[in-house]
């Protein structure tokens, strides 16, 4: 079974800062697709960014880029230069094959002025 | 239109009534989910459209839940005699594609927030 892990429920960063949310999950495929969604207080989820797992190149998005470790089944976030409207919860998620997201639990971003 | 649109936003209602939660996804997005959020968790899949056919329903936790979709397009969850603990927000998300040997990323729209007193 899919299962999805982030092993930080809270997290909190300095303005401008560099801050890395960890996520970890568990499958027997080899191609499959993972996630990072945030959802503010307004409980819209926003994609974030998007990784293809037979892509060895990491994603990157502006001030946010992921270190994709396949073999360690790992897919950290790493957040530059944090800004005040990065606070929110964020999840990780797992698709492959089925077409359900399989979500962890999130991680709650704080961003310090 | 620009983005996932769902309605209401908030839906208290009494234990034991039926609830209708409504979904409009992107335009063109063949490819509809529900997902439920309970306080403080992560999101639960509940059901898949793919055009107006519900392959997989999987998620649903009971029978008194259902799912429709007409046209392609916008898609109703029903919630019959509800309990307390159906209480959460209910997400719904789009995707072009899904399945096979490529899947297109998966948008969603704010969510209904639903109370069961």
């Amino acid at each position: 079974a899919q299962t999805v892990t982030q092993s930080q429920p809270e997290m909190s960063v300095q303005e401008a800062e560099t801050v890395t949310l960890s996520c970890t999950y568990d499958t027997s495929e080899s191609d499959y697709y993972l996630f990072w969604y945030k959802q503010p207080p307004s409980r819209q989820m926003i994609l974030v960014i998007r990784q293809e797992a037979y892509k060895q190149q990491n994603a990157t998005e502006n001030r946010f880029s992921v270190n994709f470790q396949k073999a360690a089944k790992s897919f950290s976030l790493k957040i530059s230069d944090s800004q005040l409207g990065d606070a929110a919860m964020y999840f990780c998620a797992y698709l492959a094959g089925a077409n359900n997201l399989f979500f962890g639990t999130g991680t709650r971003l704080t961003v310090i002025p | 239109g620009a983005g996932v649109s769902q309605s209401p936003s908030n839906k208290v209602t009494e234990k034991g009534k039926d609830v209708e939660l409504r979904c409009d996804p992107i335009s063109g997005h063949t490819a509809l989910y529900w997902y439920r959020q309970s306080l403080g968790q992560g999101l639960e899949f509940l059901i898949y459209f793919q055009g107006n056919s519900a392959p997989d329903k999987s998620g649903l936790p009971s029978d008194r839940f259902s799912a429709e979709r007409t046209g392609g397009s916008v898609s109703t969850l029903t919630i019959q005699r509800t309990q307390q603990e159906d209480s959460a927000v209910y997400l719904c998300a789009s995707s072009k594609v899904s399945g096979g040997t490529y899947t297109d990323t998966q948008y969603f729209g704010p969510g209904t927030r639903l109370t069961v007193l």
